[in-house]
Formats: structure tokens, sequence, C-alpha cells
């Protein structure tokens, strides 16, 4: 079966950071690009970061650009995200997203951040 | 950055009629080599969301036919021929052409009549 699982997710204080996983299985993971989109409580998708299958281009959304830290090691089927000086405004869902031709999947099931005091 | 933006936001519908979604980006879609890499996601209250249509009007494995995608340049629909219970979520627009980054519409909400 194609699937993502990620862990990770936590309660956090602002200023705090957590690494976020996603294991692969049931597909060939080292061959593709990967994506972290994320969804705040009650709000639409964003794009967060996109990593390729050889991990040589990366790119991140403006709004988390030097603070998180996208990664993946084929050898374990498995995505990164490191998430430092965490605010508020982080506080979501974060999917991590298969990209087979522009986010084609397959998608994991989300694990929540929550960035608050 | 290209803006996305859908019509309406919220979509009642009766079971069985068409509903359509407008979406709408900031500058053209057309890549370089031709292709339009826009697609349509889906969720499902209580689901990841799903792609359902690539580069404009490709359904994804398993989508039913119910779904189509159109539409060029800035200009793109996503239409079901006749709404099932199943189809009550939310539906984004995506575009994959001009990134970083990849940017989503405000996505629409389908609820049933």
């Amino acid at each position: 079966e194609v699937q993502l699982v990620e862990s990770g997710g936590a309660s956090v204080q602002p200023g705090g950071s957590l690494r976020l996983s996603c294991a692969a299985s049931g597909f060939t993971f080292s061959s593709g690009a990967m994506h972290w989109v994320r969804q705040a409580p009650g709000k639409g998708l964003m794009w967060v970061s996109r990593i390729n299958g050889e991990a040589t281009s990366i790119t991140y959304a403006d709004s988390v650009r030097g603070r998180f830290t996208i990664s993946r090691d084929n050898t374990m089927n498995t995505l990164y995200l490191q998430m430092n000086s965490l605010s508020a405004e982080d506080t979501a869902i974060y999917y991590c997203v298969g990209d087979r031709g522009g986010m084609g999947g397959p998608w994991g099931q989300g694990t929540l951040v929550t960035v608050s005091s | 950055d290209v803006v996305m933006t859908q019509s309406p936001l919220s979509l009642p519908v009766t079971l069985g009629q068409p509903a359509s979604i407008s979406c709408r980006s900031s500058q053209s879609l057309v890549h370089s080599n031709g292709n339009t890499y826009l697609n349509w996601f889906q969720e499902r209250p209580g689901q990841s969301p799903r792609r359902l249509i690539y580069q404009v009007s490709n359904r994804d494995s398993g989508v039913p036919d119910r779904f189509s995608g159109s539409g060029s340049g800035t200009d793109f629909t996503l239409k079901i021929s006749r709404v099932e219970a199943e189809d009550v979520g939310v539906y984004y627009c995506m575009q994959g052409t001009h990134w970083p980054p990849y940017t989503f519409g405000q996505g629409t909400k389908l609820e049933i009549k």
C-alpha cells in the first residue's frame, strides 16, 4: 500500500523547535520530489517547502525560509522538516505530499503543530 | 507570487444537480514548455486532501468522470456534472507553473442544499 505517515507534531512554546518526520512506504521514495503543505485551523492549504529526489534542489515559502529546513533520507525512506523559531502563525496541520506531477500524492494523514504559550 | 482567486467560496448544491467552481490566476499559467500546471484538489471532512485534476483537465486515477476541468491562460473551471453526497467538502485550485511558491486558491466549500 502506498502510504505516508507523519509524526513529530506537538505543542510547543513560541520560539521553540520541532522536527517533523514522514515515513514513506509502498513506492519508490527516492525517485520523486516531496513537499510539505500546511493548513492552519479553519484555513486553506499553504505550500511550505519542496525537495527533489536527490535533495539537490530545495525551495521554501518566504514565510518559513531561514527558519525551516527540509531534508530527506532515501535510505530510510523518510522526509523531514526541521522547524525553528516557531510562532503562533506556524500553528497548523502539516502534510507531507508526494509530487507525482504536482502534489499528486500520496498525502499523509497530517500531524498537528500547535505553537502557544 | 501568483494569486489564485476562487469563486464562489460557498456553494450549496442540490443532490443530482451540477456544480461549477471558477479559479482565476493573476498571470497566465502557461509554462514555457507549453503545459499549463493547474490542479484541483478535494478535501473531504476529516480526510487529507487529494488531487482530482492535473494540468487543467486530466482526471487522476479513481476520480469519477462526473468531475471535469477546463480552461486556459488565467481562467479555469471545475465542474461536477451531478453532485453526490460524497462530494461534500472543500475544493482548491493550485498553480504549479510559476514556483516557488506553489499557490492555492482560498477554497470553495461545497455543501448539500
